[in-house]
């Protein structure tokens, strides 16, 4: 059964400054998705990474994947208050099928 | 807004009853998935229909029950009603030359 692990699960941080979060899955795959879900909202997405190796950015946010880690992260890049959020990974296991498994989640809270 | 439309947008509801999410998906997306997020579980995977039929399957009830018609949306029957079906149900369709997932806005299913 594919497991897709986040963490941190919570992230405290102060405006300015830089963090990462992890996502790390048990299976071969070579398609990642990462969403971003306000309270009681529905998922953005923000990023498809689609190869390894893949660098997306968009903002204060870049995303990259490493397939023969199964391993990817989204950086965030002098936090602003507007990010506070929950970030999920996605993986599709199963090429063309878009079966997503999710991650846990990492709630994050800018601090002003 | 991605687009993707579900309805209702809540729904309360007695233990042993039955009720019928529905979904459109973005104008041109064949595919249409159905995601539960509950506190418990996450967000889940629960059925795949493509351009009509049903492709992929997930952990969904057999209490459950999903189609898709002709004009492409889709209706979620959940059917014996529990506590714990209460939970968000989010529809999504996808972008087949990006790989996106778009997700509606969801329906908010309490059972009481």
């Amino acid at each position: 059964e594919l497991k897709v692990e986040q963490n941190p699960l919570f992230l405290s941080m102060q405006e300015g400054k830089n963090y990462t979060i992890y996502c790390n899955y048990s299976t071969t795959s070579d398609r990642l998705y990462w969403y971003r879900q306000d309270p009681g909202k529905s998922l953005e997405s923000l990023f498809v990474l689609l190869s390894n190796g893949a660098v997306k950015q968009e903002g204060r946010l870049m995303a990259s994947l490493d397939t023969k880690a199964r391993l990817s992260t989204l950086h965030i890049t002098a936090a602003v208050h507007d990010l506070s959020a929950t970030y999920f990974c996605a993986v599709d296991p199963y090429f063309g099928n878009e079966k997503l498994t999710f991650g846990t989640g990492t709630r994050l809270t800018i601090i002003p | 807004d991605s687009g993707v439309t579900q309805t209702p947008k809540h729904l309360i509801t007695a233990t042993g009853q039955r009720v019928t999410l529905r979904c459109s998906p973005r104008s041109g997306d064949l595919s249409v998935y159905w995601y539960q997020q509950s506190l418990d579980q996450g967000l889940q995977f629960l059925i795949q229909y493509y351009n009509g039929e049903e492709r992929a399957k997930g952990n969904i009830l057999e209490r459950f029950s999903a189609q898709q018609f002709p004009d492409l949306h889709s209706e979620l029957n959940l059917s014996s009603l529990e506590l714990g079906d209460s939970a968000l149900y989010f529809c999504a369709s996808s972008d087949p030359r990006s790989f996106e997932q778009y997700f509606g806005p969801g329906t908010r299913l309490t059972v009481t």
